[in-house]
């Protein structure tokens, strides 16, 4: 069975702090795909990012970076000098190879006050 | 930029009534989904489709129904509505191929029964 956790249910930070957010993933498939999705006050999720499972490369995004750990089964998102735009509640989640279901996990609210 | 429309964006209406929630995809995708979601929660998977006359119900057991008569038509009803329909409902989308395709999303639909 498929699964995605992540633990941290809301974080506040201050403007301009770094974040990280958690996310631990189970499946016993070799070839699965990794998401983040973003949804701010307005409802509407945002796709951020995908990982392949043999693509291990951490990745950066303007003030955004992935790190991809196969070894403890995680894909955590780092925030960098953060923003109150970046509040939102952000999803990780995960599909299996030839499958088309998304396992999203709970969400991660952040709050990022001035 | 993703272009998949909800509509209504916000409904209330009384205990009973039949309703039908409107999704439409301008990509060409074949695949569609819809979630149900309370604030800032975990979404659900209540309906997919792969394609044209095909459905299937998701993980979230649910008394509402669907129909896939169009590619680019997704409509979910409820032919009886209940307080504990009370929710927020989204709508995605994603190309055929391979599951590392992203869902893309609409801007939900937040209903309310009284």
């Amino acid at each position: 069975a498929q699964k995605v956790t992540q633990a941290q249910t809301e974080i506040s930070v201050v403007e301009k702090e770094d974040v990280t957010l958690d996310c631990v993933y189970e499946t016993r498939d070799t070839t699965y795909y990794l998401f983040w999705y973003k949804q701010p006050p307005s409802g509407e999720l945002v796709f951020l990012i995908r990982r392949n499972s043999f693509d291990e490369q951490n990745e950066i995004s303007g003030r955004y970076s992935w790190n991809f750990q196969k070894s403890t089964s995680s894909f955590n998102f780092t925030i960098t000098a953060s923003q109150v735009v970046d509040s939102a509640v952000y999803f990780c989640a995960l599909t299996l190879y030839n499958f088309n279901k998304f396992y999203f996990g709970s969400g991660t609210k952040l709050n990022v006050k001035p | 930029e993703a272009d998949i429309y909800q509509t209504p964006r916000y409904l209330v209406i009384g205990t009973g009534k039949k309703i039908t929630l409107e999704c439409s995809q301008t990509m060409g995708h074949d695949k569609m989904y819809w979630y149900q979601q309370d604030p800032g929660m975990e979404l659900h998977l209540i309906h997919y489709s792969y394609g044209v006359n095909s459905t299937e119900k998701g993980d979230l057991s649910s008394e509402s129904t669907v129909s896939r008569i169009r590619t680019e038509h997704f409509p979910l009803t409820l032919e009886s509505a209940r307080p504990s329909h009370t929710s927020q409902y989204l709508c995605a989308s994603s190309e055929r191929g391979t599951a590392g395709n992203e869902q893309f999303f609409g801007p939900g639909t937040r209903l309310t029964v009284l």
